[in-house]
């Protein structure tokens, strides 16, 4: 299957924390990377491989990969981070992008 | 730091050609993917396709038959053409560059870390 899916919301109490899944058959072969979309924004890349972040994401975000499911946490959600999240990964041809259909995560 | 910055006309007419250009500024065009996504008025992000800084290019099976990338390494710029578009042709399009990491022995990471504001493209007459 060349498609990821992840729920469409996601809600978490501030300073709690959260978990958003991305499901793909493709992620038995690749990693999933995350990006965070705030309301007008492009895109920005959060969580990278293994569990990789750029510089400058706060350590609260992390990711990790079982089976056919990539997760990305945040612990200790913060009010910034309401966004939609989107998780996209290689197909599993190797050749093609996929992204999920995003999460709209809103913080209580 | 590399930016990226999409240009082109926000008004196409159906059945016409969308054109748009991504330019890369503050670093190098080689050695890296460069892909076009788009996002239509309140939905997801679709991937349109790539183009290797050497002109391979791999494109969204959906949008194959419509869809032309390429690249010009001397003027640090690559460009989309979408033709015979139509209204659900209507998104904010992005550039980004898409990376390619070897992090260990045969274990590639893929990632866009950098992306243009977007550009909004409506297709009406």
């Amino acid at each position: 299957s060349s498609e990821l899916t992840q729920d469409p919301a996601v809600s978490v109490a501030l300073g709690q924390t959260v978990r958003i899944t991305c499901q793909g058959d493709s992620l038995r072969s690749y990693y999933a990377s995350w990006y965070q979309q705030k309301t007008g924004q492009a895109p920005a890349l959060v969580i990278y491989g293994k569990n990789d972040r750029p510089s400058g994401i706060p350590d609260r975000f992390s990711g990790s990969t079982s089976g056919n499911t990539a997760s990305l946490t945040i612990t200790g959600a913060q009010a910034e981070d309401e966004a939609d999240y989107y998780c996209n990964s290689r197909d599993s041809s190797g050749n093609h992008v996929v992204f999920g259909g995003g999460t709209k995560l809103t913080v209580l | 730091q590399v930016q990226l910055q999409e240009s082109g006309p926000g008004l196409v007419k159906p059945s016409e050609t969308l054109s748009l250009t991504c330019t890369v500024s503050g670093g190098s065009i080689s050695s890296y993917y460069w892909s076009w996504i788009r996002q239509p008025p309140g939905k997801g992000l679709e991937w349109i396709g790539y183009i290797y800084y050497s002109g391979s290019t791999n494109y969204n099976p959906s949008l194959k038959s419509r869809v032309t990338i390429s690249v010009d390494t001397s003027k640090t710029q690559f460009s989309l053409k979408l033709t015979s578009v139509t209204a659900a042709d209507t998104a904010v399009y992005y550039c980004a560059r898409d990376a390619v990491e070897l992090a260990t022995v045969e274990e590639y990471y893929y990632y866009m870390d950098v992306w243009g504001k977007g550009t909004t493209v409506t297709v009406s007459s």
